[in-house]
């Protein structure tokens, strides 16, 4: 089990064009989440996905941004004509559902993907 | 209104003593989970430990150990013996409702502590 595997873990684009990030979670996990962090500040909830169901998205996640997960494995996060204020870190967490020996559903979280809108 | 609170921005502890790191929660559920998570600069989030509303005892996982009080809303983590390798940003986090109601996660500001040697 290598953890959660996020890809690219940097990306800097020019305003305006198109990018993809994609999630590998832990395979036993259905659950798979992300999060948006920017500097100085706490992951935000973006969205959450049980198997290749999309359950519940953030008001954060406006048209520009897709998530997918179509076969219940990996995900990816779309970001349609990047602005300068999407530049942040994307955390891709996943879960089993189960508490663990914790007494807890732990998230497991991936190292991040950091995007810079020039 | 913010759900989680972490008022101290930063901190500074010397190594080998022990430090508290403050979080105050607000909810209308009767049933939740607060976590800490630690982020160091390589940034990946770790998880340090659990309390649900009900368990009646502190969490406590080796260095680690959760201050719950209930009725004051808050859940601060203490790391005691403190190490080189705990300088880091903490960031406190709540489940809201059941698990089995999703289990995101909202997290708080954080507090980066620095650990002097």
């Amino acid at each position: 089990d290598t953890g959660v595997s996020q890809d690219p873990r940097h990306k800097i684009t020019k305003r305006g064009q198109n990018v993809t990030f994609r999630c590998d979670p832990i395979s036993e996990h259905n659950r798979l989440y992300w999060y948006r962090q920017t500097l100085g500040q706490g992951p935000e909830f973006l969205t959450y996905f049980q198997n290749e169901a999309q359950l519940e998205k953030s008001r954060l996640l406006s048209d520009r941004f897709s998530a997918e997960r179509p076969k219940g494995s990996f995900s990816t996060l779309e970001i349609q004509r990047t602005e300068q204020g999407d530049s942040a870190m994307y955390l891709c967490a996943s879960s089993s559902g189960l508490a663990g020996v914790s007494g807890a559903n732990v998230l497991t979280f991936g190292a991040g993907s950091r995007l810079t809108v020039l | 209104a913010q759900k989680i609170t972490q008022t101290q921005p930063g901190m500074f502890v010397q190594e080998k003593e022990a430090v508290t790191l403050d979080c105050t929660y607000d909810t209308s559920d009767q049933s939740y989970g607060l976590f800490w998570y630690k982020q160091p600069s390589s940034g990946e989030m770790i998880f340090l430990i659990y309390q649900g509303s009900y368990d009646e005892q502190n969490a406590t996982e080796g260095r680690y150990s959760l201050n719950f009080q209930k009725a004051r809303k808050s859940a601060n983590l203490v790391i005691s013996a403190s190490q080189l390798g705990d300088s880091a940003m903490y960031f406190c986090a709540m489940r809201e409702g059941w698990d089995n109601q999703g289990g995101k996660l909202i997290f708080g500001q954080g507090t980066e502590l620095s650990v002097k040697p």
